[in-house]
This record gives structure tokens, sequence and C-alpha cells, in this order.
């Protein structure tokens, strides 16, 4: 079946714009993660999507980025005013939710990224 | 606060060889769960092994082994008689007591290059 993707691959936009990005889960998975991984940071969590439940922000490096899920599935990523530091690969991840599919596989699958440049 | 360290930056080994990728955890939960990805050249993280903190049995999967000792809080990486296919990023990740459903903290990563 297919996997995780994002959208879009590559993106080149200039400091202070604003950006979207974004990711379509594999079909059924409840929770979405976005991860970042940049070459000083390594990888490191944004936030997390779980069914109906709040988002965990808690990785959200400032106000400037935030993320929704629409309809449980889609998720778009958007980073405000984009600064160079910004500059990094982000990926998406789903899984299943253990809580109602004991027994099956719920690692996180992750998507190819969208690679973001702020020139 | 969780923490994961993967203290070999980069290895190199000639093909066939046996390679051990370390990996050191730090966690005040009880119960959390461990993780080995592979990134290869072409960038897409794929999961090779989930362990939860109460199986320490050591696991094996083709040429692929793990090392889980909660004593010294690692999760050692073993490829046996590595071939060139195992060059790629590995990182060791951590979660808490979610049933692995939650963030995952990665370690740094170890590159691993296999040479002909």
């Amino acid at each position: 079946g297919a996997g995780v993707s994002q959208s879009p691959s590559n993106k080149v936009t200039e400091k202070g714009k604003d950006v979207e990005l974004r990711c379509d889960p594999i079909s059924g998975h409840t929770a979405l993660y976005w991860y970042r991984q940049s070459l000083g940071q390594g990888l490191e969590f944004l936030i997390y999507f779980q069914g109906n439940s709040a988002p965990d922000k808690s990785g959200l490096p400032s106000d400037r980025f935030s993320a929704e899920r629409t309809g449980g599935s889609v998720s778009t990523l958007t980073i405000q005013r984009t600064q160079q530091e910004d500059s990094a690969v982000y990926l998406c991840a789903s899984s299943l939710d253990p809580r109602w599919v004991a027994g099956l596989s719920y690692e996180q699958y992750f998507g190819p990224g969208t690679r973001l440049t702020v020139t | 606060a969780q923490k994961v360290t993967q203290a070999q930056t980069e290895i190199s080994v000639v093909e066939k060889e046996d390679v051990t990728l370390d990996c050191v955890y730090e966690t005040r939960d009880t119960t959390y769960y461990l993780f080995w990805y592979k990134q290869p050249p072409s960038g897409e993280l794929v999961f090779l092994i989930r362990r939860n903190s109460f199986d320490e049995q050591n696991e094996i999967s083709g040429r692929y082994s793990w090392n889980f000792q909660k004593s010294t809080s690692s999760f050692n990486f073993t490829i046996t008689a590595s071939q060139v296919v195992d060059s790629a990023v590995y990182f060791c990740a951590l979660s808490g007591p979610n049933f692995g459903n939650e963030k995952l903290t990665f370690g740094t990563g170890t590159r691993l290059t296999i040479i002909p």
C-alpha cells in the first residue's frame, strides 16, 4: 500500500516568506508526527497529533511554527516569516494507535521529507 | 528528560566484517521503548526494530542482531558479515510509555560506510 507522502519534496524560499509543508499519512493511521532534521540539531520532534486529542506541540521551536490536521488525515506544517535557521529536512511520520489495534505493528513510518532552503 | 547518545559519529569497515553500533539512553520512565532506524542515501527513514523495556532478550533478524541491557542502559546493534547495502546512517531512538506511540527522541546517528 501507499506510504507516507510529503509535498513538496524541495522548497526554496526567501527569508521572511511563509511556507506550507504537506503530509499525507498512511490510510488508517490515527497518529501523525512532524520532525525536523538539520545539520546542527540532528532529528528533533516538532509536533504530534493523535486522533481527536489536543496535539502535543512541545517541540515547536517558536510561535512562527504551527501545524494543523484536517479531518484526522492530511496535515500541514506552516512556518511564518522564515529564517535561515529554518533550513532543514522536515519529516512526517504516521502510526496506528495501539489502544485500538493491540497486537499489530504501531511503529512510526516516515515519509521522504521536504527539504526546505531559506535564502 | 529523555536522551539518546550514539557516541560513534562515523564507522568504516571492510565488507564482510562485523560491526557494532552503540546506543546509550537515559530516561526516568520505567516503561519505555527503544528503536533503531536506518537512513540510506535516499533519505527515507526505515524502521528496523522496536523493543520494550520489559523484554531484555536479544533479538536476531538475519544478519542483524540487537543487544538490550537495562543494567547499562544500552541498546546496541550488530551487523554480521556487512554488505555494501548496509551503508547508511543509523539512528537509535527512545520513546515513553504510551506503547511507543508518541514522540521519538533520536540519537545523533552513526554513519556507517561499508568498503567493498
